[in-house]
């Protein structure tokens, strides 16, 4: 089965911009998605198909893909922006999660 | 608004069986598949399953295929995961989730319902 890859961890100072990658071969052929956990919450759709935002999620959150890579941008970052961020895809009938990053803001 | 409630989670020892169910509302439930996923403890997510619109098309994580079996009553707007032959890397909270109109995205999920496996 397919892989997603994401960096552990990343690390932005407040109203910088902050990005994290996904890569894989399903990330190249299929609908990519993002997801916010925050600690002790369920998480939350932040991107869907590689770059819209569901309605509610701020205009800071942007995505993109370039081959087998996505890209997640947060834009002036915020302190409640640190949170785990994963990026989802699919591999054939199967749904497939980034291990996730951690995104901490100090 | 959408809500989705898990419950049947529970403490119970490794090879024995247990049901989870997931009740659903402020939506249009036989218009979205749905899925479980799970969330071991301090670790990232996990697909577990999901099902079609009318319950007739299902796939499964390699992990828990031929254990675990989902299904959905339209009816009572609920959605369900029989999980059989349980293992401690069964441990986690597992979240009930509806999938979005295209089918691609995971939109609306709930709370989750704590699975425990321990001798």
């Amino acid at each position: 089965s397919y892989e997603v890859t994401q960096p552990p961890s990343v690390s932005v100072s407040p109203g910088q911009t902050a990005s994290i990658t996904c890569s894989g071969g399903s990330v190249g052929t299929n609908s990519v998605s993002w997801y916010q956990q925050r600690p002790g919450q369920s998480p939350v759709l932040l991107i869907y198909e590689h770059s819209s935002r569901p309605s509610g999620v701020p205009e800071r959150f942007s995505g993109s893909k370039s081959g087998n890579t996505a890209t997640l941008t947060i834009r002036g970052t915020q302190v409640m922006d640190e949170a785990d961020y994963y990026c989802q895809a699919w591999d054939r009938s199967t749904v497939v999660f980034g291990g996730g990053t951690k995104l901490t803001v100090l | 608004q959408v809500q989705l409630v898990e419950s049947g989670g529970r403490v119970v020892q490794p090879g024995t069986s247990l049901r989870l169910s997931c009740a659903a509302s402020g939506f249009t439930f036989t218009l979205y598949a749905m899925h479980w996923v799970r969330q071991a403890p301090g670790k990232g997510l996990q697909w577990v399953a999901m099902t079609s619109i009318d319950g007739t098309n299902n796939h499964y994580a390699g992990s828990v295929g031929g254990r675990f079996t989902i299904s959905r009553d339209n009816s009572k707007k609920s959605l369900f995961l029989q999980l059989n032959n349980v293992k401690t890397d069964d441990t986690g909270l597992y979240f009930c989730v509806r999938g979005d109109i295209s089918g691609w995205s995971l939109e609306h999920w709930g709370q989750g319902t704590q699975v425990t496996v321990s001798s």
